[in-house]
């Protein structure tokens, strides 16, 4: 079946590093989105991309598609504290209709 | 809005015990998912209506789990009868379409421990 696979699974960074975290899926997808929980918190949408290749910018956070529709990137500049939680990338096939969620990657910010 | 609301949001129960977990959508949303989170295996898509009928039921683990939604403004995921392996965070999320640029809202999720 389909999978979405992200990498790294934790990531450990100073508060002012930059941090990325990656998301692969076998099959091409229609879009592509990206959530945020806190610890002890739910999923909250950040953005959705879908154009191959659309490059699309909140603040501190650069989110990518690729050209080929099966990856996709989140690239947070100067972290914060603030930004720690869980980053989930989640395809969405047409075909089936179905969000599939990546197994997330965890951010810690050392004040 | 008030989001979409689960209830309730801790529940703790003997093996073998019926199971009921609650969602309300938001209003006006038209589709509605239910996912159940492990540390194991992350976020997994259980089941998903579109206007109150199950369109994908694909992801329910076993005959033991069975959702409805007899109303756009209710839907149920019940286990009967539960296992300590259920033990995992249940959420609830609704959408106005499959593919919304406003993404999925989930609820604050039911945290289900089987003892």
């Amino acid at each position: 079946g389909q999978q979405v696979m992200q990498i790294p699974q934790y990531q450990h960074v100073q508060e002012g590093e930059d941090f990325t975290t990656y998301c692969n899926s076998s099959t091409t997808l229609s879009n592509i989105q990206w959530y945020k929980q806190r610890p002890g918190g739910h999923p909250v949408f950040l953005i959705q991309l879908v154009k191959s290749g659309e490059v699309k910018k909140q603040k501190r956070l650069t989110f990518q598609f690729g050209e080929a529709k099966k990856n996709s990137s989140l690239h947070i500049t100067a972290t914060q504290t603030t930004d720690v939680g869980t980053y989930f990338c989640a395809g969405l096939r047409s075909n089936t209709g179905k969000l599939i969620f990546g197994q997330g990657t965890t951010l810690q910010v050392k004040p | 809005d008030a989001g979409v609301i689960q209830s309730p949001r801790h529940e703790v129960t003997e093996m073998g015990q019926e199971v009921t977990l609650r969602c309300k959508p938001i209003s006006g949303h038209d589709y509605l998912f239910w996912y159940r989170q492990t540390m194991m295996r992350g976020l997994e898509l259980l089941i998903y209506f579109n206007n109150n009928v199950p369109i994908d039921d694909s992801g329910m683990p076993e005959d033991r789990f069975s959702a409805k939604m007899p109303n756009a403004s209710f839907s149920t995921l019940k286990i009967q009868p539960s296992e300590p392996r259920d033990s995992a965070v249940y959420f609830c999320a609704s959408s106005p379409s499959r593919s919304a640029n406003y993404g999925y809202t989930f609820g604050s999720g039911t945290r289900l421990t089987v003892v």
